[in-house]
């Protein structure tokens, strides 16, 4: 096992509120990264991190912030949940040969819920 | 045009057929390509990576084609743990970017007894 884990896995909130998921790693590696997960559109990335206060936007960063102080945790935030934003989210660890090649290593998952 | 496309499925065969996959990407100037596997409710996790020369993996063999840009996944005599969700994955080129991971939607396997 890669040594990542997610919490919480599972979520129920409201719209309006905000809503923080932290992905925890053991590996000391350098590349964090977000995604979310949804039917018919596979994968897509939220956020990533180079490194321990640099972080960069992926293709669906709209209405999600990240911060990494720790090269272990790295923290998604809805500052505002909206319905759109019901997904599973992973997070995911990449060693520094792994961003040039694509092997990533996931996390189990949060199940958010927004109503 | 989405840039990694599979065929969802689902793709429902017997234990011990043969099955194949294929994904097709849009961006000539990719560079690696991969398989990842991804069971129900889980994490995905890498499968296998394609080469050029194309590769096998014991049941498992991925091909790819750079000219007409896609990459193949064939899985002999399967087994019913072979039950899964079959992701492309493509590594786009960019200058100075770490999201390079393209993930296709995934295809589903049910093999059945």
């Amino acid at each position: 096992d890669a040594g990542i884990t997610q919490s919480p896995r599972h979520k129920v909130t409201e719209t309006g509120t905000p809503v923080t998921l932290r992905c925890h790693q053991t590996e000391n590696h350098r590349y964090m990264y977000w995604y979310r997960q949804d039917p018919g559109h596979g994968l897509r990335l939220i956020h990533y991190s180079y490194g321990v206060k640099d972080t960069d936007k992926g293709e669906v960063s709209d209405g999600y912030s990240v911060s990494r102080s720790k090269t272990e945790d790295f923290l998604l935030t809805l500052e505002s949940a909206t319905s759109s934003q019901t997904s599973v989210y992973f997070c995911a660890i990449g060693t520094a040969q792994g961003v040039n090649t694509g092997e990533l290593f996931f996390g189990e998952g949060s199940r958010l819920t927004v109503l | 045009r989405k840039e990694v496309e599979q065929d969802p499925g689902p793709f429902n065969v017997p234990e011990g057929a043969t099955v194949a996959f294929n994904c097709t990407y849009s961006n000539s100037a990719s560079q690696s390509f991969f398989w990842y596997r991804q069971d129900c409710r889980k994490e995905p996790k890498l499968l296998m990576s394609v080469y050029s020369s194309g590769n096998e993996d014991g049941r498992f063999t991925a091909q790819l084609n750079r000219a007409s840009q896609y990459i193949s996944l064939l899985i002999r005599d399967s087994k019913l743990s072979d039950s899964a969700t079959y992701l492309c994955v493509v590594n786009r080129a960019r200058k100075t970017s770490y999201d390079k991971v393209i993930f296709g939607p995934g295809t589903s396997l049910s093999v059945i007894p």
